[in-house]
């Protein structure tokens, strides 16, 4: 299997629940990035895995946890989440170099959440 | 900071009709262009890109020229087909953080529905 895997495709949750996303790449990527794409709006970065470390979160509630256990996988923990949170989740990644900010993203499929 | 503007959607055309998607960008540095396609029920793939000025990436029959002196980088393509119905993002990488992963700035999205 190649490429950027994510699960599940679909995700109901209640708002005292706790979930996890899953995200896999097969594609030899140092950088794995999680991004929030909500109806009418641009995508927004949500947190950036350089070779395992965090390296940006902007500024996202700290009801989403992300862990980044190794260069291929990376989790986005979801706990107490509002109504507002529902959007589909991308998963992305990419090479990591001295000219990184030249090289496309590969994104995932996504999952599609919805909070009740 | 960075910001990507593109044409308000959606976009209706009739099959082998000439398409211009219009994307606009500001940026601290010196970006790379790309643009990306999103069909339904899937994550983005990218469909082209530019590293510098007056350079023309192109794909699939689309093309797209990196224009400085306009900050722009629209999207054309000469006949349009059923199967490029999708939605078309612009985004930028911009490097004058000396970032080497790369950050993407996304648009909004484009529509575009091709009739038979």
């Amino acid at each position: 299997e190649t490429g950027v895997t994510q699960t599940p495709r679909h995700l109901v949750m209640g708002m005292t629940n706790k979930k996890s996303l899953k995200c896999e790449q097969h594609l030899g990527h140092n950088a794995m990035y999680w991004y929030k794409q909500s109806a009418k709006k641009p995508l927004e970065l949500m947190f950036v895995y350089s070779l395992e470390e965090r390296v940006e979160n902007n500024s996202v509630p700290s009801r989403f946890s992300p862990e980044c256990p190794n260069s291929s996988h990376l989790f986005l923990h979801l706990h107490t989440l509002q109504p507002e949170d529902s959007a589909l989740y991308l998963c992305a990644s990419s090479p990591q170099d001295g000219r990184g900010y030249n090289s496309p993203l590969h994104f995932g499929n996504g999952t599609r959440l919805t909070v009740t | 900071g960075d910001s990507v503007t593109q044409m308000e959607g959606p976009v209706t055309l009739s099959e082998e009709a000439c398409l211009t998607i219009n994307c606009t960008y500001t940026a601290t540095g010196y970006p790379s262009l790309f643009w990306y396609v999103q069909y339904p029920g899937e994550g983005l793939q990218l469909l082209l890109k530019a590293t510098k000025a007056d350079d023309k990436g192109s794909n699939k029959g689309f093309e797209a020229t990196y224009r400085k002196e306009t900050t722009s980088f629209h999207l054309e393509k000469g006949s349009v087909q059923v199967s490029d119905s999708a939605v078309y993002f612009c985004a930028l990488s911009d490097n004058a953080g000396g970032t080497s992963y790369g950050k993407l700035t996304f648009g909004q999205g484009t529509i575009l529905t091709v009739h038979p």
